[in-house]
């Protein structure tokens, strides 16, 4: 099946610093998007991206849909503590019904 | 705001034993879905459901499984004879369009099985 590699793992930063996470597949995806998990919570959409190239940003978090549609990324700007959490990266390839997962980038960030 | 509501939240069960998954979809969603999490792993698809049938299955979404929308507003999930493997966090989730990929996920059920 279709695998999503997603990096970091995990990440351990100050508050107030800039945090870059990405998520590379080799295969395409029509659509990317990208999860927050809280502990005991279910994923939270945080933004969607559906054309390559696009550049969205919510608030301050901004993610790329790459040129290749085989990858993104997302930034943090300015973090602060409730930002910590599971930040999941997911590719929808609209022939079917099914979201594919990376495997997480776990964020703590250090008041 | 509307939200997805699974229970229970947390089942303890047997090895062997049946367990069924209850969730509420967000009433005006048309796309249902189960997702599972095993501990520290990555969120892993199941099942789709549309217009009262399975659209789509992954490979763990074996013949121990099963989904119904008994009514107009439950969707469960149901696993006939559980495995120690089947302890994870179940999620449900529902859309209202199956093209984007923009999911809305319960709390999730978490399923130990002894």
């Amino acid at each position: 099946g279709q695998q999503l590699n997603q990096s970091p793992q995990s990440m351990f930063i100050q508050e107030g610093e800039d945090v870059s996470m990405n998520c590379t597949s080799s295969s395409i995806f029509n659509t990317w998007l990208w999860y927050k998990q809280d502990p005991g919570e279910g994923p939270v959409l945080l933004i969607a991206l559906y054309k390559a190239g696009e550049l969205t940003s919510n608030g301050r978090l901004t993610a790329q849909f790459g040129i290749t549609r085989k990858d993104s990324f997302l930034n943090i700007s300015a973090s602060i503590p409730s930002d910590v959490g599971i930040y999941f990266c997911a590719g929808h390839d609209n022939a079917g019904n099914m979201l594919t997962f990376g495997g997480g980038t776990r964020l703590m960030v250090k008041p | 705001e509307p939200e997805v509501t699974q229970t229970p939240s947390h089942q303890v069960t047997q090895m062997g034993q049946e367990v069924i998954l209850r969730c509420v979809p967000i009433s005006n969603h048309l796309y249902f879905y189960w997702y599972r999490q095993i501990l520290g792993q990555k969120v892993e698809f199941l099942v789709s459901f549309y217009n009262n049938e399975i659209s789509e299955k992954s490979e763990i979404f074996d013949d121990q499984f099963s989904v119904e929308r008994p009514d107009g507003s439950n969707f469960t999930l149901k696993i006939r004879s559980t495995k120690l493997e089947d302890s994870a966090m179940y999620f449900c989730a529902s859309s209202r369009r199956t093209t984007t990929g923009e999911l809305f996920f319960g709390e999730g059920s978490r399923l130990t099985v002894l």
